[in-house]
């Protein structure tokens, strides 16, 4: 199948650290995004990792890839109220020639001073 | 990164009619995507249009309803065709670049 399920609310509090989980299916995924939507605003690509890596660290992001599981994580280290947005989980497998994402339906996050 | 602008940002349509949304990169790349986001939800990808050569629609979508343009490398067009309020969603292109999958604004639309 082609699901990639995450969990659709966290609250966290400022100054803790959130932690965005995600499960894919696809084993031959080869890339696996994190995008981050402000309330109307476009996606924005927070940060990737390639299905070769076990971890990938950038500032305040830390994601995880579980391959044997098929689990990713975003952590978010010290939480800000500007980092209330929804965040995207994505695959990206091979479709003939192209690459195509899959998407999971988001974990909005809410962060509480 | 790359630098992609869609025109219009939103419109505002009545039902039977067709709306053309134009996105723009900044440097050539060789596929780029559409997608539809419907309220509250995630992303779905519509067609893959490579230059010079037919898009690919993905289940559920046909040219007919959702024809592509590829005139070159840097441009691509959308169309929703005979529009009714279901088609009313945010319409967003896509670039890939060495792995990494860039979006436009958004083209906000509403059929009324």
């Amino acid at each position: 199948g082609e699901d990639v399920e995450q969990s659709l609310f966290l609250s966290v509090r400022e100054g803790d650290s959130s932690v965005i989980n995600c499960t894919y299916t696809d084993s031959s995924s080869t890339y696996l995004y994190w995008y981050k939507q402000e309330p109307g605003a476009g996606l924005q690509l927070l940060t990737y990792i390639f299905s070769n890596m076990d971890m990938k660290q950038d500032q305040r992001l830390t994601v995880l890839l579980n391959k044997k599981d098929k689990h990713l994580s975003l952590r978010i280290a010290d939480t800000q109220t500007g980092d209330s947005a929804i965040y995207f989980c994505a695959e990206s497998k091979p479709a003939g020639n192209n690459r195509k994402l899959i998407w999971g339906l988001g974990t909005s996050l809410a962060v509480n001073p | 990164s790359a630098v992609i602008s869609q025109k219009p940002s939103r419109d505002i349509c009545q039902r039977g009619t067709s709306l053309t949304i134009q996105c723009q990169v900044d440097s050539q790349v060789t596929m780029m995507f559409w997608y539809r986001q419907q309220p509250g939800q995630s992303l779905t990808l519509i067609a893959t249009a490579n230059q010079g050569s037919e898009a690919t629609y993905e289940s559920g979508f046909v040219i007919d309803k959702f024809p592509i343009s590829r005139p070159n490398l840097t441009f691509s067009t959308l169309t929703v065709s005979n529009m009714s309020p279901e088609d009313s969603s945010i319409y967003l292109c896509s670039v890939d670049r060495s792995g990494e999958q860039f979006f436009g604004p958004g083209t906000r639309l509403t059929v009324l």
